[in-house]
């Protein structure tokens, strides 16, 4: 396996569900970061985490919890979601240290809230 | 104002002229700026980056400046079919925060 891979690629559930997004790196980078993205808007930072410790949350709701139990897995847990949460979810890492903004993405799982 | 601003499209380019993606940000702090290019269905990917005022060349890539206007934009030459996808800008705004700031993209169409 390479680069980044996200499961699973596609997610429909109801609104009293929990269901999780899974991330993983392959690249040995240090910093992990969830993204959405919604048609007609730009990509939303949701949270980012280095090594392990988080250190940005973009003021996400709390029905969306990220989990990061080392630097090459990332989870996004999610509960009693909205129909406006319906979105591409896209996972990202960077290499650690200085941060250059360059950003690896995975391939997204497209989630559908009924 | 948004903070990160593009024209959103779709921008129609005949195969083998100059396509012109332009971008303006609101940020004066702002520090690196990025081309990230998104095929339809796949996740974005990087492509250029520029930090100093002027231009920046890769390949058939140009990426230019101007910090004074808050201006960044991205040239195309010799644009081919397989350039057609979203091209997103990309800011990072201050010294050694991890974030990013996105515009929505521009769908770019190369016809040919």
């Amino acid at each position: 396996e390479t680069g980044v891979t996200q499961t699973p690629r596609h997610l429909v559930m109801g609104m009293t569900n929990k269901k999780s997004l899974k991330c993983e790196q392959h690249l040995g980078h240090n910093a992990m970061y969830w993204y959405k993205q919604s048609a007609k808007k730009p990509l939303e930072l949701m949270f980012v985490y280095n090594f392990k410790e988080q250190t940005e949350n973009n003021s996400v709701p709390s029905r969306f919890s990220p989990e990061c139990p080392n630097s090459s897995h990332l989870f996004l847990h999610l509960h009693t979601l909205q129909p406006e949460d319906s979105a591409l979810y896209l996972c990202a890492s960077s290499a650690g240290g200085s941060y250059t903004g360059e950003l690896f993405f995975g391939e997204g799982s497209r989630l559908t809230v009924l | 104002q948004k903070e990160v601003e593009q024209n959103s499209g779709p921008l129609s380019v005949p195969e083998g002229a100059i396509a012109s993606l332009n971008c303006t940000y609101s940020d004066r702090g702002s520090q690196s700026f990025f081309w990230y290019r998104q095929y339809s269905g796949k996740s974005p990917e990087l492509i250029m980056f520029i930090y100093s005022n002027g231009d920046k060349e890769d390949g058939r890539f140009t990426a230019q400046l101007n910090k004074a206007s808050q201006y960044v934009s991205l040239l195309i030459r010799d644009s081919q079919p397989s350039d057609s996808a979203t091209y997103l800008c990309a800011v990072k705004a201050v010294q050694g925060a991890q974030k990013l700031v996105f515009g929505q993209g521009t769908r770019l169409t190369i016809n040919p």
